[in-house]
């Protein structure tokens, strides 16, 4: 299978917590992107790498969370101390180098649940 | 704040119709839309893309994009109940720090065909 990957696919945590979630792009795809999705609302953009270089960030994203993508192949977003309002769906997607005009594709996704 | 604005919906329409899902932007430098469809619990796929004014046609989909008036929709012919899901909107607008173009959402428009 040569689309993006996610794992883990679902993860419970108990508030307090701290969660790793890894994406692995499509191989050729240089653009990564992590997004948050909350029920009945669209993905909602937390941050964007090209290769390893991370050049946005949302101005929502609080400081609990990081994201890193070694080498520019997978990359990983971490939250620190969990909410429960961190509860959401984390998507990534990647595309690829090119003009603006590229489409993105999604992994699975990462249900969190912060119990 | 550039934004992606759709209904969310519901919108119903009977097995056969034509279901229109509609959409507008705020970044007049966008220039490319793309339109996904969300299954419930499930991930984002790509269904659409269109750059210029006009029509394209792809089987039972055809999008539509109106520049002037930053207007783009998706049109579902002989709708089935299979279609039924969650619509996004997308189209890639400028980040904070210029020079990147982010894939940004709306919220989606949920469809329902009933038999």
């Amino acid at each position: 299978d040569t689309g993006v990957s996610q794992n883990p696919r679902h993860k419970i945590t108990k508030r307090g917590q701290n969660v790793t979630f890894r994406c692995d792009p499509i191989s050729e795809h240089n653009r990564l992107y992590w997004y948050r999705q909350t029920l009945g609302q669209g993905p909602e953009f937390l941050t964007y790498f090209q290769n390893e270089a991370q050049l946005e960030k949302s101005r929502l994203l609080s400081d609990r969370f990081s994201a890193e993508r070694p080498k520019g192949s997978f990359s990983t977003l971490e939250i620190q101390r969990t909410e429960q309002g961190d509860s959401a769906m984390y998507l990534c997607a990647s595309s690829a180098q090119g003009a603006r005009n590229t489409e993105a594709f999604f992994g699975q996704g990462t249900r969190l649940t912060v119990v | 704040q550039k934004e992606v604005e759709q209904n969310s919906g519901p919108l119903s329409v009977p097995e056969g119709a034509i279901a229109s899902l509609n959409c507008t932007y705020s970044d007049r430098g966008s220039q490319s839309f793309f339109w996904y469809r969300q299954y419930s619990g499930k991930s984002p796929e790509l269904i659409m893309f269109i750059y210029s004014n006009g029509d394209k046609e792809d089987g039972r989909f055809t999008a539509q994009l109106n520049k002037a008036s930053q207007y783009v929709s998706l049109l579902i012919r002989d709708s089935q109940p299979s279609d039924s899901a969650t619509y996004l909107c997308a189209a890639p607008q400028g980040g904070a720090s210029g020079g990147s173009y982010i894939p940004t959402f709306g919220r989606g428009t949920s469809l329902i065909v009933h038999p």
